[in-house]
């Protein structure tokens, strides 16, 4: 497509419900990066995928987050047993070069946990 | 983890007015970035600096990377109304050439 896009765009979802956040990458980039960005803040890291390779989740904040790239393109973030501190807008970026700076970022899916 | 210290948080300025605003780490970095967020959209890169010293312009925007490659800033020249939006000052450290630490942004207000 024209750019990155994910789905949904705003989730409600009620406590200890799972839920899976979709990125759909620019077509042909070979990196994708997973943000986190809550109100006021910046953008934090989470996640980076080469190819379908997760080679950095450094930032993911505990094991009930995970994310998969299985073909190198669109990628999942799971987000298990969720909690009220994982309301945030979560952003998805891709670039056309490995170990790329200069990413582009999707419109984001605004989750709110109840 | 690192921190950016970006300022000003906010500003609200006449269309026509040049603004500045900067960011610091207390760390280096390798390379230093500047994003604009417009409301309901995700970050677009504005200006990408990869040298310390290293003065770049894109149209009436100009970023420099610090000589002590712990500071960058961003001067608007010439404010007009679809200036307004949130800036956000992005820095890379070295070891990682794809980790992006962000700044907490600075919130621009232009009034016709």
């Amino acid at each position: 497509g024209a750019g990155v896009s994910q789905s949904p765009r705003y989730k409600v979802t009620k406590r200890g419900q799972d839920v899976a956040l979709r990125c759909d990458p620019i077509s042909g980039h070979v990196s994708l990066y997973w943000y986190r960005q809550a109100l006021g803040q910046g953008p934090e890291f989470l996640t980076y995928f080469n190819y379908e390779a997760q080679q950095d989740k450094s930032g993911l904040p505990n094991d009930r987050f995970s994310a998969e790239r299985p073909e190198g393109s669109i990628s999942t973030l799971t987000i298990q047993r969720t909690e009220q501190r994982d309301s945030a807008m979560y952003r998805c970026a891709s670039s056309v070069r490995e170990e790329s700076t200069e990413a582009f970022f999707g419109q984001g899916t605004r989750l709110t946990v109840v | 983890g690192q921190q950016l210290n970006q300022s000003p948080q906010s500003m609200f300025i006449q269309e026509g007015e040049d603004v500045s605003m900067n960011c610091t780490s207390s760390s280096i970095f390798n390379t230093w970035l500047w994003y604009k967020q417009d409301p309901g959209e995700g970050p677009v890169l504005l200006i990408a600096l990869y040298k310390a010293g290293e003065l770049t312009s894109n149209g009436r925007l100009t970023a420099q990377f610090g000589i002590t490659r712990k500071d960058s800033f961003l001067n608007i020249s010439a404010s007009i109304p679809s200036d307004v939006g949130i800036y956000f000052c992005a820095g890379q450290e070295g070891g990682s050439n794809y980790k992006l630490t962000f700044g907490k942004g600075t919130l621009l207000t232009v009034n016709p």
